[in-house]
């Protein structure tokens, strides 16, 4: 089993769908959980970054944890094509000495 | 968050040469990682790399391989030596961020195709 595994394969809806991203977890060490968006051909930027179980918002986008289940997702409401990328969550520990990325889901919105 | 900035950005190389790739911080950081991205694939950790001392490696990458200067706080290079068609791949580095060592930011990433 891998550490982190990520969910859907690459997805593509339409402008102004709601987007799920998930990704699920074996190390219950892990306490910090971040998502990071990559465009193409341009390193992954820090998108939203929460601390243990709960909910985070950032205007269009919302971050879920749920560490009992090691879960985690990511909301996209009114997906633009703009938001079109790869989607990385990464998570690590208290001190940040295994940091570890999932695969990665490609987005694409359809105009 | 900070500005990370890398050199090159893309290079053609020819296979058992060897590159050397720049990374520079507009602010002081503790802790620079190097991070490989192979075409579709999400990151692998190569080293991380200290300020005055040894960088430290992962499981798969090695020094005579992957040797990594870090002069001060600011820059660090990684070089891929003696280069083969499988080291074709993205190179990012990428720093903590400031004031919680749990979470990285990245350059914009090296792209490498050997020949």
């Amino acid at each position: 089993q891998k550490e982190v595994e990520q969910d859907p394969g690459p997805l593509s809806v339409p402008e102004g769908a709601i987007v799920s991203l998930n990704c699920t977890y074996s190390n219950s060490a892990f306490q910090y959980f971040m998502w990071y968006r990559q465009y193409s051909r341009k390193g992954p930027e820090l998108l939203m970054y929460t601390y243990s179980s709960g909910n985070k918002e950032d205007g269009r986008f919302t971050a879920q944890v749920d560490k009992s289940s090691k879960y985690i997702s990511l909301f996209i409401r009114d997906s633009q094509p703009s938001d079109s990328a790869t989607y990385l969550c990464a998570m690590s520990d208290s001190y940040g000495q295994n940091f570890v990325f999932g695969p990665g889901t490609r987005l694409s919105v359809l105009p | 968050s900070a500005v990370i900035s890398q050199k090159p950005s893309r290079d053609i190389c020819q296979r058992g040469t060897s590159l050397t790739i720049q990374c520079q911080v507009d602010s002081q950081v503790t802790m620079m990682f190097w991070y490989r991205q192979q075409p579709g694939q999400s990151l692998t950790l190569i080293a991380t790399a200290n300020q005055g001392s040894e960088a430290t490696y992962e499981s798969g990458f090695v020094i005579d391989k992957f040797p990594i200067s870090r002069p001060n706080l600011t820059f660090s290079t990684l070089t891929v030596s003696n280069m083969s068609p499988e080291d074709s791949s993205i190179y990012l580095c990428s720093v903590e961020r400031a004031g919680s060592q749990e979470t990285q930011y990245f350059g914009p990433g090296t792209r490498l195709l050997v020949l």
